[in-house]
Order: C-alpha cells, then structure tokens, then sequence
C-alpha cells in the first residue's frame, strides 16, 4: 500500500537557525498535507499543496511540492521556540501520514 | 463551533475491560476518521466513514476493534476485550468529504490499560 516516509525523525536546532524536514512517498500523490502537533497536543493542520511544483509561503515557513507529486518540503527560517513541536506530512486520498519530524529549539 | 468533540480525554483501565471512545465531529463535516497514535508506529488510520458508512476499515488491527457511526453527530470505537498493548492516544478527526480535504482532529483519548 501507499508509504510516506519523512526525514529527518528528530532534529535539535539553535534558535535562529533554519529547519528543514522532507517528505517522500512510494507513489504519486493527489495531494500533500502538513500538520503539526505541539507536544501533548493534536494534529492542526498547517497547509495543503495540490498543483506539481507548487510552493506556498505562511511567514516563516515554506512548504513546497515536487514535480512529480512524489515528495514534499516543509522549510522554517530563523527557527523559534514556538515552532517546537512535531511536523507530519500526509499524503492520498486516505491521508497517509509520515512519522513525522520532531523539532526542538534551543534558545 | 466545538471543534471535534472526544470523551474521554483519559481512560485508565485494566486488561480484558471493554473500552468505549465518543467522538462529535464538527457539524456538516461527512468524513469521520479514528487515528491511533504511539510512539513506537505514528499516527495510524484505524477507520473512516463517510456519510455515516465505513468506508475502510483495513487499518482496524483485529476483531477486538469495531467503530460505529449510529448517525452524522456521533462515532464511537470499541475495544473488547482491552489488552495492554493498545495503551495509545486515539484520536477522532473529521472532514467535509474524504479525499483532499482538510481534517480537524479533536484533542485525543488517552488510554491506558494495566
């Protein structure tokens, strides 16, 4: 069945600097979500990418979507503590999640 | 509007209990969806249905599991008998429809079972 594998699983960024966590799935994607969870909260969603190529821009983070629909970027510059927490993508019509990324900052 | 409303928000039990979890998805919402989440294998998609029929249940992990949804307002998940190794946070989202639509997750059950 449908896969989506997220990189890294764990990343620990000073605060300031920039993080980066990618997504990858086995198979075209229709579409691409991302969320993200603060630690003992829920999933809230954050953005979804539909067109090839596509890249979106909330402030400080830029979410992009590859060409062939098979991968995924969630960029943050300039990291702040209130980005702490774990990012997941998820991908499909059943909404396939990755295992996500967790990030902490250092301030 | 509530947002996606779940009960219990933590539930202690011992093993062989028959556990209930509740969920109220947002209104209008058609797609309901049950996630269990462990640190061990993620967010995991147990069951969705759509306008009140369940459309896949593969991710179900075995027949101690079942998950109704009686009406638009209301789902419930089942576990019996319980075992330890479904001590988790499982989580109740919703949707306007499936496929490419936005899901709001409500805020978890936690379960433990000794």
């Amino acid at each position: 069945g449908q896969q989506v594998m997220q990189i890294p699983q764990y990343q620990h960024v000073q605060e300031g600097e920039d993080f980066t966590t990618y997504c990858n799935s086995s198979t075209t994607l229709s579409n691409i979500q991302w969320y993200k969870q603060r630690p003992g909260g829920h999933p809230v969603f954050l953005i979804q990418l539909v067109k090839s190529g596509e890249v979106k821009k909330q402030k400080r983070l830029t979410f992009q979507f590859g060409e062939a629909k098979k991968n995924s970027s969630l960029h943050i510059t300039a990291t702040q503590t209130t980005d702490v927490g774990t990012y997941f993508c998820a991908g499909g019509n059943k909404l396939v999640f990755g295992a996500g990324t967790i990030l902490r900052v250092k301030s | 509007d509530a947002g996606v409303i779940q009960s219990p928000r933590h539930e202690v039990t011992e093993m062989g209990q028959e556990v209930t979890l509740r969920c109220k998805p947002i209104s209008g919402h058609n797609s309901l969806f049950w996630y269990r989440q462990t640190m061990m294998r993620g967010l995991e998609l147990l069951i969705y249905f759509n306008n009140n029929v369940p459309i896949d249940d593969s991710g179900m992990p075995e027949d101690r599991f079942s998950a109704k949804m009686p009406n638009a307002s209301f789902s419930t998940l089942k576990i019996q008998p319980s075992e330890p190794r479904d001590s988790a946070v499982y989580f109740c989202a919703s949707s306007l429809r499936t496929g490419a639509n936005v899901l709001t997750f409500g805020a978890g059950s936690r379960l433990t079972v000794l």
